[in-house]
């Protein structure tokens, strides 16, 4: 079993809509988890960060991490077509600065 | 705000080839890694380093080698270029202590014919 998984996708979503991309993952010794976007070719930028179970939000866009299901959750409110890029979630147990990435998802938002 | 410079976007190179990829950040950063991206297959990390003249191994070493003589700068070493090397690379860093937020380079997409 990988440490990350991630939805393989593509998801194509109409604007406005309400996307939900989500990672499980298997060791339960990660701690922080963050998500990462990537816009066809370039580097991955970091866009949420949080640390142990809970709900963090930034804007239109809701972190979510529930230990003891070991699920990981991105929630876009009102998508844009400006959101259609690559998402990976990644997560580290904090014993090194190593970190497990999923595959990322692709998603496509349909003016 | 943090800048991860790559030496290259775009790169081609013949098998056989000592290839260097160029890597610096300008934000006295500690750590710094080394990715490659390939579809279906994510990141996968190859080298990483916590400081000046240290170096681990990744995931998928095999076929590189890294260089790291100031904070600033780490380098990915392809000794002997293969077709199998052909792919989009990607630096990173991050400061340490208890930040875990990488930041990425633009990649360098390297093909090897």
């Amino acid at each position: 079993q990988k440490e990350v998984e991630q939805d393989p996708g593509p998801l194509s979503v109409p604007e406005g809509a309400i996307v939900s991309l989500n990672c499980t993952y298997s060791n339960s010794a990660f701690q922080y988890f963050m998500w990462y976007r990537q816009y066809s070719r370039k580097g991955p930028e970091l866009l949420m960060y949080t640390y142990s179970s809970g709900n963090k939000e930034d804007g239109r866009f809701t972190a979510q991490v529930d230990k003891s299901s070991k699920y990981i959750s991105l929630f876009i409110r009102d998508s844009q077509p400006s959101d259609s890029a690559t998402y990976l979630c990644a997560t580290t147990t904090g014993a090194n600065s190593k970190l497990t990435f999923g595959k990322g998802i692709t998603l496509s938002v349909r003016p | 705000d943090v800048k991860v410079t790559q030496s290259s976007r775009y790169l081609v190179k013949r098998t056989g080839e000592k290839v260097f990829l160029e890597c610096v950040q300008d934000m006295d950063h500690e750590n710094m890694f080394w990715y490659r991206q390939d579809p279906g297959l994510g990141l996968r990390l190859i080298y990483f380093s916590y400081d000046v003249k240290m170096k681990e191994k990744g995931d998928i070493p095999e076929g590189y080698s890294v260089s790291r003589e100031k904070k600033e700068r780490f380098s990915l070493i392809l000794e002997s270029a293969s077709t199998n090397q052909t792919s989009m690379y990607l630096c990173a860093s991050l400061s340490g202590g208890f930040s875990y937020e990488q930041y990425f380079g633009p990649g360098t997409r390297l093909t090897v014919t």
